[in-house]
């Protein structure tokens, strides 16, 4: 029973434009939402977080938007530059646990 | 800043076998975790300590064994390596004693039991 559920495995998105990564959870206990982005080889690079008081939250070209009634999440870049292919993944925070989705690669054409 | 250093990267066991995975950061955090991560699979926890002294259950803890050694170093032990223990780990650490936030990894081990 996955709680956390990144649906998309993979994104292509043209250099420049949007990307929007998507990320859908079913624990209403949860509170606090982070995305991390992994390159091949490494470990995850925490990138940005939002917490369930708030539904946006912004750091440059990031922004994360959660929809609490909806159980959701999302994660835009804009605009969106070739350094940003990898490996994504949404995760929720449950006490000193992270549940995590099983991430979405966006790949980014020039 | 090295930040989190796990050994070794790779590593090849055969079926029954024993290892030790280390682990070990330099940001002074209280609390530090193993995961692994498994093809189409977020991270899964294993153990997580909380804090220099004390060690808990993730969620897949079965057929490994932890050590808090200090508050740098944190092990992880396969008494008995089984086939679907294949997987790369990571070990991440933080600072915050209650909630988790931003964790830090470190850049993996690749394992293989045949």
């Amino acid at each position: 029973d996955q709680q956390v559920k990144q649906n998309s495995p993979s994104l292509s998105v043209q250099e420049g434009r949007i990307s929007i990564l998507n990320c859908d959870y079913t624990n209403s206990m949860f509170d606090y939402f982070l995305w991390y982005k992994k390159y091949p080889a490494e470990g995850p690079t925490f990138l940005i977080s939002i917490s369930s008081i708030k539904d946006k939250n912004e750091d440059g070209r990031f922004t994360v938007f959660l929809n609490k009634s909806a159980k959701h999440l999302s994660l835009h870049i804009v605009p969106s530059q070739p350094g940003d292919s990898a490996v994504y993944f949404c995760a929720a925070s449950a006490g000193y646990q992270l549940i995590w989705g099983a991430g979405t690669k966006l790949i980014i054409k020039p | 800043n090295a930040g989190v250093t796990q050994t070794p990267k790779f590593q090849v066991l055969k079926t029954g076998q024993s290892m030790t995975l280390q682990c070990a950061q330099d940001m002074n955090h209280n609390s530090m975790y193993w995961y692994r991560q498994d093809p189409g699979m977020g991270l899964r926890l294993i153990y997580y300590s909380a804090s220099e002294g004390t060690t808990d259950k993730g969620e897949v803890p079965n057929g490994y064994n932890v050590s808090r050694l200090n508050k740098r170093e944190f092990s992880l032990r396969l008494e008995s390596a089984a086939p679907s223990q294949t997987s790369v780990y990571f070990c991440a650490s933080s600072e915050g004693r209650g909630r988790l936030t931003e964790a830090f990894f470190g850049q993996g081990t690749r394992l293989t039991v045949v």
